[in-house]
């Protein structure tokens, strides 16, 4: 079945740092690929996404490449910024009817000032 | 409405009794889904409706669990004789049929104590 496996948190980082959350997946076929943000007391928002092999997703300076060689998907940013403190969700589509998404289990990220 | 909306936003509940869920999606959206999300844990499908039927229905973890979607719009997760291992946070999302368009509620923190 479908898995997605994400990178343990907590992060801590300070402002202006560089982000990598890695991110790697099974599945069968061709899934597309998705970065979700929970902040702080609000329901997930899609962050960014990748639909086949080699697009790079990007939203708020965020970016990520969806590699089909390594079947990965990390996620980075050049400098976070406070306001970046949230939980990072990695997840897939299943090819499947339903289209549910499968997630990893989270990554924590707190930025300090 | 301009989002999804589910209620109550928190629930506390003592074991074994009843508890009913609501998911109030965005206007218009077919596609409505129930996630739930554990304390350190990811996001676990439970169920998925498109217009009033329900074709997946795999994820629900036992027959504790139901949902039904009346009129193609709001959703009810009905949870019987509730256990300690139930508490966690419902999630609801609703989406026109294609998974990058999926829109999360806030969830419904439920506590069973």
């Amino acid at each position: 079945g479908n898995s997605v496996t994400q990178m343990e948190g907590p992060v801590t980082l300070s402002e202006e740092a560089f982000l990598t959350i890695n991110c790697t997946y099974t599945a069968t076929g061709y899934p597309s690929l998705f970065w979700y943000v929970q902040y702080p007391g609000e329901g997930l928002q899609l962050l960014l996404k990748a639909t086949k092999a080699d697009d790079k997703g990007s939203n708020k300076g965020f970016e990520a490449t969806y590699r089909k060689e390594t079947t990965s998907f990390h996620l980075e940013k050049g400098s976070v910024q406070v306001s970046d403190s949230a939980v990072y969700f990695c997840a897939l589509s299943s090819s499947g009817s339903a289209r549910q998404l499968t997630f990893g289990s989270g990554t924590q990220l707190t930025v300090l000032p | 409405g301009a989002g999804v909306s589910q209620s109550p936003s928190n629930k506390v509940t003592e074991k074994g009794k009843d508890v009913e869920l609501r998911c109030d999606p965005i206007s218009g959206h077919t596609a409505l889904y129930w996630y739930r999300q554990s304390l350190g844990q990811g996001l676990e499908f439970l169920i998925y409706f498109q217009g009033n039927s329900a074709p997946d229905k795999s994820g629900l973890p036992s027959d504790r669990f139901s949902a039904e979607r009346t009129g193609g719009s709001v959703s009810t997760l009905t949870i019987q004789r509730t256990q300690q291992e139930d508490s966690a946070v419902y999630l609801c999302a609703s989406s026109l049929g294609q998974v990058d368009g999926y829109t999360f509620g806030s969830g419904t923190r439920l506590t069973v104590v």
